[in-house]
Formats: structure tokens, sequence, C-alpha cells
């Protein structure tokens, strides 16, 4: 398996923030990674894919960076709809989800 | 608009069987894989497996002893089942699209998701 960690796996962060969130895979998964934000009750919503494309729909303060292990979501300027929990997903060998990032 | 939906049992007994079926409206079974997720309370996502069109199955190591996936291209479904459930089986499932071209098989679109739980 293919382990995905993220950090941190809390961060505070106020309205208009600049935020990061890392994602590391265990082996390299070139660029087949994802970036999800799940609201509570609710399921995930796909932001970004193959690492750094921007899904259909979602807003361009956030944008994703990196390939092979490291990885990394940016929200450029924090809103308030953006609290809410992120992971990374990697679909190179299986598929498998890192633990989460809940942004408060 | 793609829409997918779960359906099944709210609660299992312990050492029974779960079955699960997601049905697929507003597109295509055809050409995507079809997956499963679930999520404990409180806690991450964990990929459960998918099948394809053809019927084409892949499971997580995790759980493959215990799980199959199987799709109903006339029916534009894909049913999850799962064997000698515990506590730890206790979870919200959901199905969800993925796509299939090598290096984007994003999952685009998600049900909303079936609690369930395993209980006596």
């Amino acid at each position: 398996d293919i382990q995905m960690t993220q950090s941190p796996s809390t961060l505070s962060a106020s309205v208009e923030d600049g935020v990061t969130i890392t994602c590391r895979a265990s082996q390299n998964v070139g660029n087949s990674l994802a970036w999800y934000q799940q609201k509570p009750g609710k399921a995930p919503r796909l932001l970004i894919y193959k690492a750094s494309g921007l899904e259909t729909g979602v807003p361009s303060r956030f944008s994703g960076s990196g390939s092979g292990t490291e990885f990394t979501l940016t929200i450029s300027t924090l809103q308030p709809d953006d609290f809410a929990t992120y992971y990374c997903q990697q679909y190179s060998l299986y598929s498998s989800f890192g633990g989460g990032t809940k942004v408060e | 608009h793609v829409q997918l939906q779960e359906s099944g049992p709210g609660l299992v007994q312990p050492s029974e069987t779960l079955s699960l079926t997601c049905t697929v409206s507003g597109g295509s079974i055809k050409n995507y894989y079809w997956n499963w997720i679930r999520q404990s309370p409180g806690k991450g996502l964990e990929w459960i497996g998918h099948v394809s069109d053809s019927g084409s199955t892949t499971y997580s190591p995790s759980v493959e002893s215990r799980v199959t996936i199987s799709v109903d291209t006339s029916n534009n479904q894909f049913s999850l089942r799962v064997t000698s459930l515990t506590a730890a089986d206790t979870a919200v499932y959901f199905c969800a699209r993925g796509g299939i071209v090598e290096g984007d098989k994003r999952f685009d679109f998600w049900g909303q998701g079936t609690l369930v739980t395993v209980s006596s």
C-alpha cells in the first residue's frame, strides 16, 4: 500500500489568511494526486486533480503543486466557506487517502 | 448532471453480510471506474475498491478477503458486499465515480453517503 501523510492535522487560520497543507506519499505517485474538501455530514468535493488541475467550478484561490512524493494544497485567501477538512488522495497504485487536515 | 445514490440497511448484525447498492443517474455507467469508500465515525477516508463497466475489479488489500464489488450496467447500478462484519466496519459508506484514464482517475462525483452500524 502507498501511505499518504498530511500535515498539519489541524490548522488554525482566519479569514483572508493564506493557507498551505502538505501531503507526502510513501513512494513515487507521479502526478496522480487529488485534493478534496469535506464538510461535516457531507460527501467529499473534488478540488484539484493531477496534482495541479483545478476542477471545474472550484474557485481560483485553490491551487495544487508538487510531484513524486511531495504535494501541497494552497488557499490563497481563506474565505468563510473554506473552513472544512481537506484530504489528499493518490490514485497511482490502487487508491489511498491522507489522514486529513482540519482548517478551523 | 451525474448523481449517485447509495441504498441499503442502516443496521447489520455482527458476523453477517452487508449489501449496498449505488444507483447512477444523469450519465452512463460506461467508461468509468465505480468506487466504494468508507469513513468510520470521526475518522478519515478509506478506499475499499472499484469495478469497471466490464466487471473488472480491484480491491484494497486491507479488505480484499471480505469484499465483492459488482456492476449491473442494464440498471446503471453497482454494488458492494462485505462479509463477516464486526463493529470496526461501522462507517458511512460512499460511492463515487472515478476516471479510467491512466494518470487521471479523479473521483469527481460522489453519493451523499449512507451510515451503516454493525451492532446486535
